[in-house]
């Protein structure tokens, strides 16, 4: 296990259905992420908080939004998803700063029907 | 525009070969690097992190080099063994962005006993 938690991680849901994905960390990192895995294709940032503001945002869906309550929770709201979101969601966390490690959990699998 | 390659996609050997994995950037400007190691469904787990200034580190039986200059690096896994086989992905961090990590499409490597 890593300091990164992520629930749930497997998620069924319908193109009309609202749910939404939590990320944990306990590291004391100030800065998270959600990235998309697609198959055959690189990670994808999505967001980006640092101390609880977002400071990137990649062109994503309005369908997917972001909330980070405080430094330590993460999570993306989920609305009218399209079959080809169904992807690999992957949480991050760093410390605040240019060169330092990013840590990842373990993903949520996501399967839009 | 930051574009990141790993060569070979896939990659099979005998149990107790050494063996590398290859990692290239287009744009010199970075931060660091970081390889990871992913295994079928799961998230990433961080194995090294090199920053710019250095030129390798190394973690048991794995060696990660960087060459800035011509937007490379490797990562040697000696004596592998099966519990090595998973998808290797490297990733950096350009300057001009405190948090972006690109990443290439990763090499998924098979040890066999």
């Amino acid at each position: 296990e890593t300091g990164v938690t992520q629930t749930p991680r497997h998620l069924v849901m319908g193109m009309t259905n609202k749910k939404s994905l939590k990320c944990e960390q306990h590291l004391g990192h100030n800065a998270m992420y959600w990235y998309k895995q697609s198959a055959k294709k690189p990670l994808e940032l999505m967001f980006v908080y640092s101390l609880e503001e977002r400071v990137e945002n990649n062109s994503v869906p309005s369908r997917f939004s972001p909330e980070c309550p405080n430094s330590s929770h993460l999570f993306l709201h989920l609305h009218t998803l399209q079959p080809e979101d169904s992807a690999l969601y992957l949480c991050a966390s760093s410390p605040s700063g240019r060169a330092t490690e990013a840590f990842f959990g373990q993903g949520t699998r996501l399967t839009v029907v | 525009k930051q574009e990141v390659t790993q060569i070979p996609a896939a990659l099979s050997v005998p149990e107790g070969e050494n063996l590398v994995l290859n990692c290239s950037f287009t744009d010199s400007a970075i931060y660091n690097l970081q390889w990871f190691r992913q295994d079928p469904g799961k998230g990433l787990t961080s194995l090294l992190l090199i920053q710019s200034s250095q030129r390798e580190q190394t973690s048991g039986r794995l060696n990660a080099s960087l060459d800035k200059s011509s937007g490379r690096s490797t990562l040697y896994i000696a004596a592998s063994q099966p519990g090595d086989s998973a998808t290797y992905l490297c990733a950096v961090r350009p300057t001009g962005s405190n948090y972006k990590l690109t990443f290439g499409k990763g090499t998924l490597l098979t040890v066999n006993p």
